[in-house]
């Protein structure tokens, strides 16, 4: 079993629409999770980090996480083309506490 | 503009040479990373120096050499690398370790001849 899973995609949405990722990690411990945003040939980006049960909401982005099914998500409203590109989940653990490990990422293409 | 710098951003290297890859971030935070990432798959974690101690990956090569001069400044030294070692080497930083997001710098492409 993978680490951290996530669909790898494309994931192609209409401009406009609302773009839903998801991610799914193994470790039970883990305490922090992330989404990065990776365009093409550039270094990733951080868009989310969540750390507790429930939603966080950062203008067209929304985090989900939900620690006992060890599942966490991003929304993205109002999909631009812009947004088109690769998105990491990253999770701590398993290793410790300074192991950060990537999903190995999904692609989301907006269409206009 | 990022706030942790790498350079070279691009490096063509023999499989007999010496480089070295340097970042440096103005952020204050204590712990820096290498990452890997080859074309198509996720970052893939090297070393991680958290208050300038070192924490290794175990199955990298010995032909990468990491250092810590200060808590600002880390470098990767490579040696006889392989043509499989041409990758974007990402350097990052966070406040505290695993917990904290990792800020990533630009990243260097290394091609290896």
């Amino acid at each position: 079993q993978k680490e951290v899973e996530q669909n790898s995609g494309p994931l192609s949405v209409p401009e406009g629409a609302i773009a839903s990722l998801n991610c799914t990690y193994s470790d039970r411990g883990s305490q922090s999770f992330f989404w990065y945003r990776q365009y093409s040939g550039k270094s990733p980006e951080l868009i989310m980090f969540i750390y507790s049960n429930g939603d966080k909401e950062d203008g067209r982005f929304t985090a989900q996480l939900n620690k006992a099914s060890q599942y966490v998500s991003l929304l993205i409203r109002d999909s631009q083309p812009s947004d088109s590109a690769t998105y990491l989940c990253a999770v701590n653990g398993p290793g410790g506490y300074q192991k950060v490990t990537f999903g190995t990422g999904t692609k989301l293409q907006v269409i206009p | 503009d990022t706030e942790v710098t790498q350079t070279p951003k691009h490096l063509v290297m023999g499989m007999t040479n010496k480089k070295s890859l340097k970042c440096e971030q103005h952020m204050g935070h204590r712990a820096m990373y290498w990452y890997k990432q080859k074309a198509k798959k996720p970052p893939e974690l090297m070393f991680v120096y958290s208050y300038e101690k070192l924490s290794i990956n175990e199955s990298v090569p010995s032909r990468f050499s990491p250092e810590c001069p200060n808590s600002s400044l880390l470098n990767l030294h490579l040696h006889a690398l392989q043509p499989e070692d041409s990758a974007l080497y990402l350097c990052a930083s966070s406040q505290e370790g695993g917990y904290s997001p990792l800020h990533f710098g630009n990243g260097t492409r290394l091609t290896v001849t």
